[in-house]
C-alpha cells in the first residue's frame, strides 16, 4: 500500500493565486522529503529538499519565494505555490525516505496543477 | 542538477517478449532504485539495489547493480500489456542522505 499520500490530486487556480500541496508520510516519521516537478513526457526534476524544523535547500534555478516549503512535523510537508503562473502548470511529485533496510524513497501519487 | 543516462528512450515489444534497459552514471553510486510510472500517477518503487554485483528479483522484474557502480540493469521477462509505462532509474551517492539523481526515462509500450 501507499506509504506517502499527497493531496490534492489535482487543483485548478487562477492566474495570481496561490496553491498548497500537502504530502504525508504514512505510519513513519520523515525528517527529510523531497518535492519533484515533472513535465509531460520528461524525467523528475527535484526542486528542494524539505527539512523538519528547518528551512528548505532549494536547487539552483528554483525561486524560494515563489515555492515555499513548509515541513511543520515529522509526517507532513506542504508547497505552496504563490502568485501561480501558467507556466507554473505541472505534475508536482513528494517523496520521503523510509529507510527500514536501506536508502530508498517512496513517492506520493503526484499533483497536478493547471493555473488558468 | 545530475541526470542518469538511461537508454533505450522507448521500446515496442511484442507481449511475452523480454525487455532490458540500463542507466550509467559518470558517478559511483552506493544506491540504485528502479521505478514505474504511469500516465498522471508517482513512481511507484520497484527494486532497490544496495550492493555492487547485487541481483535482485521482484517477480518477473530482475535488477543488477553493476559491478563498477557506475551502472545498473533492469530486465523484464515475459512482458504482459500491463507493463506499458514508463520506467526510472534513480542513484544516490550517499548512503543516507536521500539525494537521489534520475535517469530520463524508459517509455515501454507493449503490443497485445
Amino acid at each position: 500500500g501507499a506509504v506517502v499520500s499527497q493531496h490534492p490530486s489535482r487543483v485548478i487556480c487562477k492566474s495570481g493565486t496561490s496553491v498548497k500541496i500537502e504530502c504525508r508520510s504514512l505510519d513513519f516519521q520523515a525528517t527529510t522529503m523531497f518535492w519533484y516537478r515533472q513535465f509531460p513526457k520528461q524525467s523528475l526534476m527535484l526542486m528542494a529538499t524539505s527539512n523538519e524544523g528547518s528551512k528548505a535547500t532549494y536547487e539552483q534555478g528554483v525561486e524560494k519565494d515563489k515555492f515555499l516549503i513548509n515541513h511543520a512535523s515529522l509526517t507532513l510537508s506542504t508547497l505552496t505555490v504563490t502568485s501561480a503562473h501558467p507556466e507554473d502548470s505541472s505534475f508536482y511529485i513528494c517523496s520521503a525516505d523510509r529507510a527500514l533496510t536501506g536508502n530508498t524513497i517512496y513517492f506520493g501519487e503526484g499533483s497536478w496543477l493547471t493555473v488558468v | 542538477g545530475q541526470q542518469l543516462n538511461q537508454s533505450p528512450q522507448s521500446m515496442f515489444i511484442q507481449e511475452g517478449e523480454d525487455v532490458s534497459m540500463n542507466c550509467t552514471s559518470s558517478s559511483i553510486f552506493n544506491t540504485w532504485l528502479w521505478y514505474k510510472q504511469d500516465p498522471g500517477e508517482g513512481p511507484v518503487l520497484l527494486i532497490a539495489l544496495y550492493k555492487a554485483g547485487e541481483l535482485t528479483s521482484n517477480g518477473r522484474l530482475t535488477a543488477q547493480f553493476g559491478i563498477t557502480r557506475k551502472d545498473s540493469f533492469l530486465n523484464i521477462s515475459a512482458s504482459i500489456p500491463s507493463d506499458v509505462g514508463i520506467y526510472f532509474c534513480a542513484g544516490s551517492t550517499s548512503n543516507t542522505g536521500n539525494q537521489f539523481y534520475f535517469g530520463t526515462g524508459t517509455s515501454l509500450t507493449v503490443i497485445p
